[in-house]
């Protein structure tokens, strides 16, 4: 059985860096055609697609945020990490991470996200 | 950047009707375009990917089509648990994005 579990700070400050944890069970990162995706919700609003990391360690990321984000994983702990900075209280949400998988409509590859985790919610506040 | 529409934002219908909502591309995608269905509080569910393949498990009542641009999601016969908030998700590139959103009510 597939689970992902997100965890983090639940507050941070305005300017930090937030740090959060995604832990896979389940699946291997290392799975060819696995990927592991994160995607925030702030409240009220719409889902918002942030990052990807593929098996093979390719990285995708939102561009309206790229340059705050980063997505790594560690294969030893089957986990991966999503950092942003500059946090802003806009940033306020629920954070997810999501077990996606590679499908192929040609010409072009894609991944669905077909397990989610709970979510970890966020607040950005001095 | 590529856009993504999805209509209706919001969506009054009754137990037992059909229901379509449509998600437009600014750009061709073709076929990578998926369907989730998120409930109050809830972590979002996979529904469709690929604009019709069927994720395992969900009702065969929710059915996905289009291509290239324009995509659309059809409930039947609706039953009380479907009444929930829905997004379209569409590949494009390097990355991806969401629609919208539909919030589906009860009349």
């Amino acid at each position: 059985q597939i689970t992902l579990w997100e965890s983090g700070p639940t507050v941070v400050k305005p300017t930090q860096t937030l740090t959060l944890t995604c832990t896979c069970s389940g699946f291997s990162v290392r799975t060819s055609g696995v990927g592991v995706g994160w995607v925030r919700q702030p409240p009220g609003k719409a889902l918002e697609w942030l990052a990807l990391i593929s098996w093979n360690d390719d990285t995708d990321y939102s561009p309206s945020l790229k340059n705050r984000l980063t997505i790594s994983k560690d294969t030893s702990r089957n986990k991966v990490v999503l950092t942003m900075t500059n946090m802003d209280p806009v940033d306020t949400a629920t954070y997810y991470c999501a077990h996606s998988l590679r499908d192929y409509q040609p010409p072009h590859y894609y991944f669905y996200m077909d397990v989610w985790g709970k979510g970890t919610t966020v607040t950005v506040s001095s | 950047d590529i856009q993504t529409t999805q209509s209706p934002s919001s969506l009054s219908a009754s137990p037992g009707d059909r229901v379509i909502i449509t998600c437009r591309a600014s750009q061709n995608i073709g076929s990578r375009l998926n369907w989730y269905q998120q409930r109050p509080g809830k972590a979002p569910r996979l529904l469709i990917y690929g604009t019709s393949s069927l994720q395992p498990g969900v009702s065969l009542r929710f059915r996905g089509s289009g291509t290239g641009t324009d995509f659309t999601l059809t409930i039947n016969d609706l039953q009380p648990e479907d009444f929930a908030t829905y997004y379209c998700q569409l590949s494009y590139s390097t990355f991806s994005t969401f629609g919208q959103g539909t919030k589906l009510e009860i009349k």
